[in-house]
């Protein structure tokens, strides 16, 4: 059963452009969000994070949604650039209960120059 | 860089041997979280401690066993190994559970 998804592999977008990840999750004790960047044979980097009692939070270029009505959270790289390819995975927490962290697939960026 | 360690950085073994992975957390860090990530999977989480205490278990075998020193460093403990225990193990850790976790670079595990 997994409880964060992120159903698509993998995505490409042109340097300069917008690139939209997205993430769903099930559990609806999720109560704090992060985004991990991750380079081959290096360690997951953080990124950003949002609590459950906002719906967006902004860290220079990027930008994290969370739609908890549809559980749903998204992040958005604004210009995106070509060290940004990476993959990228959504993590939640539910922070009342266990702290471990649930983890996505992964989605993989590239982005073109 | 993350200021968690790991070492070693990889380790090749055979079936049924045990290995040891360590870990020292970042500066000042209580918290620390082993995960595991195999081929084509997400990461799993297998196991925290929070200031010396098995805080939380996920989907640790019982061949595995952790602990964390008082000095904060944290060993995990891979016996009877089977080939498909080979792997990336990542480390990671936190002030507390309201702040983020901070992974090291992991040790990649060969079984043959």
């Amino acid at each position: 059963d997994q409880q964060v998804k992120q159903n698509s592999p993998s995505l490409s977008v042109q340097e300069g452009r917008i690139s939209i990840l997205n993430c769903d999750y099930t559990n609806s004790m999720f109560d704090y969000f992060l985004w991990y960047k991750k380079y081959p044979a290096e360690g997951p980097t953080f990124l950003i994070s949002i609590s459950s009692i906002k719906d967006k939070n902004e860290d220079g270029r990027f930008t994290v949604f969370l739609n908890k009505s549809a559980k749903h959270l998204s992040l958005h790289i604004v210009p995106s650039q070509p060290g940004d390819s990476a993959v990228y995975f959504c993590a939640a927490s539910d922070r009342g209960g266990s702290e471990k962290l649930v983890f996505g697939k992964g989605t993989k960026l590239t982005v073109n120059p | 860089d993350s200021g968690v360690t790991q070492t070693p950085k990889h380790l090749i073994t055979a079936t049924g041997q045990r290995v040891t992975l360590r870990c020292s957390p970042r500066s000042g860090d209580l918290s620390v979280y082993w995960y595991q990530q195999s081929l084509d999977q997400g990461l799993q989480f297998l196991i925290q401690y929070y200031n010396g205490e098995e805080r939380a278990k996920g989907n640790i075998l019982e061949r595995f066993s952790a602990q964390q020193f008082p000095d904060l460093h944290s060993e995990l403990n891979l016996s009877s190994l089977e080939l498909g225990d080979s792997a990336l193990y990542f480390c990671a850790s936190s002030l507390t559970a309201d702040y983020e976790q901070y992974f090291g670079p992991g040790t990649r595990l060969t079984v043959t």
